[in-house]
């Protein structure tokens, strides 16, 4: 089965500075999707940032970035000129084959003013 | 953009009834939807994959006798708690995801409160 780790259950940032968040997940199968998710204060889920596995090109959104190593299993998510509004938790998520999304634990970041 | 609407938005039941959450698909067939329980300030947990004409299909642990879903057409299902208790009480979300799209978009959640 799969498993997504967030290592960090809390991270705070400075406005204007940047900050990432790390997964690391565990699968055997070869094609799949990763996400992050942010979840603000009115619990809305808000899909971030996606990336295909079979893409070595990290994907990009505006302020937010991933640094997606393969072979490590691991999927960062960068925050760069960070807002207020970014406060919120963090959830990086697997899909594969079973088209079920298999969430992390959750990173809570706060922006600080 | 496709949209989820989820109904309601919160509910407060008495012990012993039964509340219906209604999750819509706005602007897109869905013919799998998702339906999730998260706990204060943890993750979400899948309780169900609601697949439309067909039964839904339950995680490990979660009361199918309990939780009743139907998934009656590509743009609607519902998820009942039946028999509703204190412990019940929670926060729900269900997903649905665009066909050939992947990744979901998520309803804005229902908190239940049990008294």
């Amino acid at each position: 089965a799969q498993t997504v780790t967030q290592s960090q259950p809390e991270m705070s940032v400075q406005e204007a500075e940047t900050v990432t968040l790390s997964c690391t997940y565990d699968t055997s199968e070869n094609n799949y999707y990763l996400f992050w998710y942010k979840q603000p204060p009115s619990r809305q889920m808000i899909l971030v940032i996606r990336q295909e596995a079979y893409k070595q090109q990290n994907a990009t959104e505006n302020r937010f970035s991933v640094n997606f190593q393969k072979a490590a299993k691991s999927f960062s998510l960068k925050i760069s000129d960070s807002q207020l509004g970014d406060t919120a938790m963090y959830f990086c998520a697997f899909q594969g084959g079973s088209e079920k999304l298999v969430f992390g634990k959750g990173t809570k970041l706060t922006v600080n003013p | 953009g496709a949209v989820v609407s989820q109904h309601p938005s919160r509910v407060i039941c008495k012990s012993g009834t039964s509340v219906k959450i209604e999750c819509r698909s706005l602007d897109f067939q869905a013919t799998t939807m998702f339906w999730y329980r998260q706990f204060p300030k943890q993750s979400l947990m899948l309780m169900a994959t609601s697949n439309e004409g067909s039964k839904a299909t339950y995680e490990q642990g979660v009361e199918k006798d309990k939780f009743l879903i139907n998934h009656a057409s590509l743009t609607l299902s519902t998820l009942t708690v039946t028999s509703a208790h204190p412990e019940d009480s929670s926060f729900y979300i269900c997903s649905a995801a665009l066909q050939g799209y992947y990744g979901y978009t998520f309803g804005s959640g229902t908190r239940l409160t049990v008294v």
